[in-house]
């Protein structure tokens, strides 16, 4: 049940683009992104609806193939502040919610 | 607002003890979830509550977790007895509406150590 992400851990330089990739075997409602910094809670980044609609940060951007069940997060000209761990969340029919396996981002200068 | 307010935030007890975490969720919201991380589980979603009501608790591991929304704006969730094995960070979050439509927000967490 819990969606899978790729790659599990990334560095990137500052300035440099990064794409985590989360993919599920059931259908989905939703896909939702969160950003956790160590030691503290996740903090919501997105959703992306089926239909195409999405809602959430400006400055990050990602994808939902609904057929494929799957959708990408971009980070574009990375910042020190983007280092955290990426959590895809998926929803199905009835509230039901599962978290990915989380994609461990660390940008250095 | 506020945000979600969590407490303890530490917690650490022997094997064998109570324990009883408690979660305020933002006024207005009428969803409450309770999660569960571990480094080798990651995030796991234990229950949720719709107005109070608990809705699926299929994720709660064991007879000896238990939650309660007793009005709007309280939740418990309890552990009896505790085990190590039970030892992680515990987020409350909370939704204004369905989770496929809205954002959680998450409260700061309350880490607990069962020795």
């Amino acid at each position: 049940q819990q969606p899978v992400q790729s790659p599990q851990a990334v560095i990137l330089r500052e300035g440099e683009d990064a794409v985590i990739n989360c993919s599920s075997s059931k259908a989905l409602y939703s896909v939702h992104w969160y950003r956790q910094k160590h030691g503290e809670a996740p903090v919501f980044l997105m959703i992306l609806l089926k239909g195409g609609e999405q809602k959430g940060h400006d400055k990050i951007s990602a994808s939902f193939n609904e057929k494929k069940q799957q959708s990408s997060l971009y980070l574009t000209a990375s910042q020190l502040s983007y280092s955290g761990t990426y959590f895809c969340g998926t929803a199905r029919k009835g509230n039901q919610f599962y978290f990915g396996t989380g994609t461990s981002l660390t940008v250095i200068p | 607002d506020a945000g979600v307010i969590q407490s303890p935030r530490h917690e650490v007890t022997e094997m064998g003890q109570e324990v009883t975490l408690r979660c305020k969720p933002i006024s207005g919201h009428d969803y409450l979830f309770w999660y569960r991380q571990t480094m080798m589980r990651g995030l796991e979603l234990l229950i949720y509550f719709n107005n109070n009501v608990p809705i699926d608790d299929s994720g709660m591991p064991e007879d000896r977790f238990s939650a309660k929304m007793p009005n709007a704006s309280f939740s418990t969730l309890k552990i009896q007895p505790s085990e190590p094995r039970d030892s992680a960070v515990y987020f409350c979050a909370s939704s204004r509406t369905g989770l496929p439509y809205n954002e959680q927000f998450f409260g700061p967490g309350t880490r607990l150590t069962v020795l």
